[in-house]
């Protein structure tokens, strides 16, 4: 099974920053990762897919790079809206999600 | 605007067997894409449990599999999903989602629906 992390649980930031949240996998997934976004009490959101490409609609303040098991998801000016938790999720013949990190208000 | 509406009930005892149904509005389902099910747990976070196409194709979970049925109804334009002998390891929101590209890229995803296994 391909295992995910994402250190740290929890990042705390102000609006205006630029924030970054980090994704690895135990094993070298290619460019099969996906981002998504969750506010409390909703569902998760797609982001990103393949690593760096940006879903339909979805601000260009987020971006995402990386590849093979050392992933990152950007977010370059933190809106008030952006504080949420994100996920990440490979999808190289399994999937498997991370456990998340929450961003919230220093 | 595809939306996606889970529905079933919100309390099951141990042993018994979870049947959820999701709605799809927005979207003929008979047109393709897979749709399939994840749930999220306080404490296994995010977990794909199956997905299904039109033409039958189906991907599970392998440490739900053998619990698991999934069907689709394009006439009703609906999905559905029935996991038996649950316990309180199944107790969850499950999600309702439409899955790109067969092999697991989520959107949208319904609002979810929390079902609790307790005696």
């Amino acid at each position: 099974d391909i295992q995910m992390t994402q250190p740290p649980s929890t990042l705390s930031a102000s609006v205006g920053d630029r924030v970054t949240i980090s994704c690895r996998a135990s094993q070298n997934i290619g460019k099969w990762l996906a981002w998504y976004q969750q506010k409390p009490g909703t569902a998760p959101k797609l982001l990103i897919y393949d690593a760096s490409s940006l879903q339909s609609g979805v601000p260009r303040r987020f971006g995402g790079s990386g590849g093979g098991t050392e992933f990152s998801l950007t977010i370059s000016s933190l809106q008030p809206d952006d504080f949420a938790t994100y996920y990440c999720q490979q999808y190289n013949g399994s999937i498997t999600f991370g456990p998340g990190t929450t961003v919230d208000i220093k | 605007q595809l939306q996606l509406q889970e529905s079933g009930p919100g309390l099951l005892k141990p042993s018994e067997t979870l049947s959820l149904t999701c709605s799809v509005s927005g979207y003929s389902m008979s047109r393709g894409y897979f749709w399939g099910w994840v749930r999220q747990s306080p404490g296994k976070g995010l977990e794909f449990i199956a997905n299904i196409h039109r033409d039958g194709t189906t991907h599970f979970n392998p440490s739900l599999k053998s619990r698991v049925n999934i069907s689709l109804d394009t006439s009703q334009n609906q999905l559905s999903l029935r996991l038996t002998s649950v316990t309180a390891a199944d107790t969850a929101v499950y999600f309702c989602v439409r899955d790109l590209i067969m092999t697991g890229l989520f959107d949208p995803w319904g609002r979810g629906t929390l079902v609790t296994v307790s005696s």
